[in-house]
């Protein structure tokens, strides 16, 4: 079993539609969630970093975290096809213990 | 603003040929990554610093080795390469605690 877990998609919405991309992970110890967006032959680029549960707007985007259920989503609104890319989810733990681990991404494509 | 510089950006390798893939970074972070990405895996980490003179093993450390030079700079070494180790590297770094990271731009390793 992977660290941190994503639906590798495509995940295809039309334009103005909501866009939810999922991610689960294992590591109890993970404290600090993140949502990447890459583009073809690009470096990943933060779109969000998520440390509580509950939800985090920025934007059209908003982050939902659960620990409980260690669960984490990311809703993009009025989708746009510059939101076209891979969505990369991260989960990292903090103090002596720095590791960072990625799940394998979301492709989301929206339709004009 | 340089943030997070990868070289070479592009290297062509016959198997068995040694090579060392730099980073330096300007952000005075103290945490370091090297990840490799591969289609349909997406990152996967091979070897990590959490601070100066300290490295450790991530999920693919095999067939690679690590020098933390200094606080700017961690070099990622395949002493003698693989078709295996065909991949797209990145480098990345953040300051410790739950920081995002920065990723570089990329560097495209092709092994003949």
């Amino acid at each position: 079993q992977k660290e941190v877990e994503q639906n590798s998609g495509p995940l295809s919405v039309p334009e103005g539609a909501i866009a939810s991309l999922n991610c689960t992970y294992s590591d109890r110890g993970s404290q600090s969630f993140f949502w990447y967006r890459q583009y073809s032959g690009k470096s990943p680029e933060l779109i969000m970093s998520i440390y509580s549960n509950g939800d985090k707007e920025d934007g059209r985007f908003t982050a939902q975290l659960n620990k409980a259920s260690q669960y984490v989503s990311l809703l993009i609104r009025d989708s746009q096809p510059s939101d076209s890319a891979t969505y990369l989810c991260a989960a990292g733990r903090s103090g002596g213990y720095q590791k960072v681990t990625f799940g394998t991404g979301t492709k989301l494509q929206v339709i004009p | 603003n340089a943030g997070v510089t990868q070289t070479p950006k592009f290297q062509v390798l016959k198997t068995g040929q040694s090579m060392t893939l730099q980073c330096a970074q300007d952000m005075n972070h103290n945490s370091m990554y090297w990840y490799r990405q591969d289609p349909g895996m997406g990152l996967r980490l091979i070897y990590y610093s959490a601070s100066e003179g300290t490295t450790d093993k991530g999920e693919v450390p095999n067939g690679y080795n690590v020098s933390r030079l200094n606080k700017r700079e961690f070099s990622l070494r395949l002493e003698s390469a693989a078709p295996s180790q065909t991949s797209v590297y990145f480098c990345a770094s953040r300051e410790q605690g739950e920081q995002p990271q920065h990723f570089g731009d990329g560097t495209r390793l092709s092994i003949l």
